[in-house]
């Protein structure tokens, strides 16, 4: 049963352009949304977080978007550059303190030059 | 960012030898420490949640036996993968946790078990 779905495996976008990956959950008790870059055969990098009683959190050219009612969140990166191509993976933190992170299944971003 | 270290990044072994890999957060206090794998194209998978001076809790289905998990310092956490098979070759990732999130992640340990 994946709690953190990203339906996407994978995402061409040409440089300069925006990307916007997706990222869908299924248990309402998730308080606590990151996004995470991973290359191949290195650890995950952070890149931004939102917590549930927001909707939007900005970081220079990642921002990312929390819609708790369709239980979707999404990452935007403007303008992709050729560096941003990896591996974005979305997690969610329950709210039973835990501090337990599921995560989804992964995207590849590819930033064409 | 805070910086999580782990050694080895690479590791070979005989079928049902012993591997240890080391956690370390370096610039950082960590009293929550997490043992992840992922196998290719596939998600992080949470094995097991490690606190310093207690035991480790693991995820179903995860054999607590075959996955030793030692925390010892609020620096330090080790996995040591016990009677290696080939099935469990893989890539194995840390993460650190300071006194609030996000969680820093490991380089990561490929693990190949002949």
């Amino acid at each position: 049963d994946q709690q953190v779905k990203q339906n996407s495996p994978s995402l061409s976008v040409q440089e300069g352009r925006i990307s916007i990956l997706n990222c869908d959950y299924t248990n309402s008790m998730f308080d606590y949304f990151l996004w995470y870059k991973k290359y191949p055969a290195e650890g995950p990098t952070f890149l931004i977080s939102i917590s549930s009683i927001k909707d939007k959190n900005e970081d220079g050219r990642f921002t990312v978007f929390l819609n708790k009612s369709a239980k979707h969140l999404s990452l935007h990166i403007v303008p992709s550059q050729p560096g941003d191509s990896a591996v974005y993976f979305c997690a969610a933190s329950p709210e039973s303190g835990t501090y337990k992170y599921i995560f989804g299944t992964g995207t590849r971003l590819k930033v064409l030059a | 960012g805070a910086v999580v270290s782990q050694h080895p990044s690479r590791v070979i072994c005989k079928s049902g030898t012993s591997v240890k890999i080391e956690c370390r957060s370096l610039d950082f206090q960590a009293t929550t420490m997490f043992w992840y794998r992922q196998f290719p194209k596939q998600s992080l998978m949470l094995m097991a949640t490690s606190n310093e001076g207690s035991k480790a809790t693991y995820e179903q289905g995860v054999e607590k036996d075959k996955f030793l998990i030692n925390h010892a310092s609020l620096t330090l956490s080790t996995l040591t993968v016990t009677s290696a098979h080939p099935e469990d070759s893989s890539f194995y990732i840390c993460s650190a946790r300071p006194d609030r999130d996000p969680q820093y992640f490991g380089p990561g340990t490929r693990l190949t078990v002949l």
